[in-house]
């Protein structure tokens, strides 16, 4: 079942924060988090194993909490860079990744 | 560069008509997935394959049909092409099953 996002768009200013949510109905061993630049292909950022991880990468991090089969993307002082689609897609075990519809994050000057 | 490659870039073909797809996985990636991505549509996944074996199979048409060959390469094959299968066609590859995907830059297919 596909996870849902949320929320569907966000626009920033440089600088800000911002957090991108990621919910199951399903119980799941795994979260991938993806973006996606307009016309580009999506891009692998980080993987979370259920165990209640926190992950970072630059000023991206993700937390992840199994029991309520929830992710969060937090992003900490915004970069223009930063702007893009930003896809979640959970595993629940023996499964191929379900992605979510995707969250549109635009960072303005 | 994701190491994945995709050809053709652009497809234009009318209905009716039938497709090959492209896709040449990262040197060591054994598992390689399809996906269609329609105008501001999430990643819908159409089939998986592991080391030359489908594996998983998400909402893929009947028309639609894939293979992965002993060298690891996939081809995606897409027939009786209607307008609605316009959208851009995403070859993935990773180490194992659960790994990071890497995405190849798509093709994109234009139905007149």
């Amino acid at each position: 079942q596909q996870p849902v996002q949320s929320p569907q768009a966000v626009i920033l200013r440089e600088g800000e924060d911002a957090v991108i949510n990621c919910s199951s109905s399903k119980a799941l061993y795994s979260v991938h988090w993806y973006r996606q630049k307009h016309g580009e292909a999506p891009v692998f950022l980080m993987i979370l194993l259920k165990g209640g991880e926190q992950k970072g990468h630059e000023k991206i991090s993700a937390s992840f909490n199994e029991k309520k089969q929830q992710s969060s993307l937090y992003l900490t002082a915004s970069q223009l860079s930063y702007s893009g689609t930003y896809f979640c897609g959970t595993d629940s075990g023996n499964t191929p990744l379900v992605f979510g519809k995707g969250t549109r994050l635009s960072v303005i000057a | 560069d994701s190491g994945v490659t995709q050809t053709p870039k652009h497809l234009i073909t009318a209905t009716g008509q039938r497709v090959t797809l492209r896709c040449s996985p990262r040197s060591g990636d054994l598992s390689v997935y399809w996906y269609q991505q329609s105008l501001d549509q999430g990643l819908q996944f159409l089939i998986q394959y592991y080391n030359g074996e489908e594996r998983a199979k998400g909402n893929i048409l009947e028309r639609f049909s894939a293979q992965q060959f002993p060298d690891l390469h996939s081809e995606l094959n897409l027939s009786s092409l209607e307008l609605g299968d316009s959208a851009l066609y995403f070859c993935a590859s990773s180490v194992g099953v659960w790994d990071p995907q890497h995405f190849g830059d798509g093709t994109r297919l234009s139905i007149l």
